[in-house]
């Protein structure tokens, strides 16, 4: 398996654009989690998935940010509109029910 | 509500020498997973060993070793015989009861750095 997979690597944008980051779980792995990390706040958990169902999303900083997994191996986060306290890394996880989570590489986004 | 915590922001060790990286958290549940991730300048997290709460010994692997202390709720990760390359940040991280959703949460980290 080819591991998690992030798209895009680096995102650069204009404030008030929308932005989707995407997110290819490992097959089979049932649990997804989005973080964002920044110096200030280090890794906050924004939203978890279990099944495709969303569990917790009391992480997400406001509404401008949703999330969905449209199937049992793909997620977006979507950013619309961008503000530039918004850039971070994003990363994405997934897992079995209760082991480890598998992150991965991210998506360093940046909003000017 | 749960929460981890990691009171080291930085800490220096001598390349070869042993290192323990503190964690402790809090947490009301009765099963839940203890988790090390490390994070080298390149930015990926890469994930070094887990403890489960019901399991009797310490994890280890290979030099990485977790000290389970339950009463105390600690969960402090030893490196034997640092590398150059254990140099990163550390992360220390607790999974909630499935049962409840499975949340994982993580802490603020530690920077480790190895001198040669």
């Amino acid at each position: 398996d080819a591991g998690v997979i992030q798209s895009p690597r680096h995102e650069v944008t204009e404030m008030g654009q929308e932005v989707t980051l995407r997110c290819k779980l490992i097959s089979g792995h049932n649990s997804l989690f989005w973080y964002r990390q920044t110096m200030m706040r280090g890794l906050e958990l924004l939203i978890y998935f279990n099944n495709n169902v969303p569990i917790d999303d009391s992480g997400m900083p406001e509404d401008r940010f949703s999330a969905k997994m449209p199937n049992a191996s793909f997620s977006t986060l979507k950013i619309q509109p961008s503000e530039p306290r918004d850039s971070a890394v994003y990363f994405c996880a997934s897992s079995l029910r209760d082991t480890e989570a598998f992150f991965g590489q991210g998506t360093r986004l940046t909003v000017v | 509500a749960q929460k981890i915590t990691q009171t080291q922001p930085g800490m220096f060790v001598q390349e070869k020498e042993a290192v323990t990286l503190d964690c402790t958290y809090d947490t009301s549940d009765q099963s839940y997973g203890l988790f090390w991730y490390k994070q080298p300048s390149s930015g990926e997290m890469i994930f070094l060993i887990y403890q489960g709460s019901y399991d009797e010994q310490n994890a280890t692997e290979g030099r990485y070793s977790l000290n389970f202390q339950k009463a105390r709720k600690s969960a402090n990760l030893v490196i034997s015989a640092s590398q150059l390359g254990d140099s990163a940040m550390y992360f220390c991280a607790m999974r909630e009861d499935p049962r409840r959703g499975g949340k994982l949460i993580f802490g603020q980290g530690t920077e480790l750095s190895v001198k040669p």
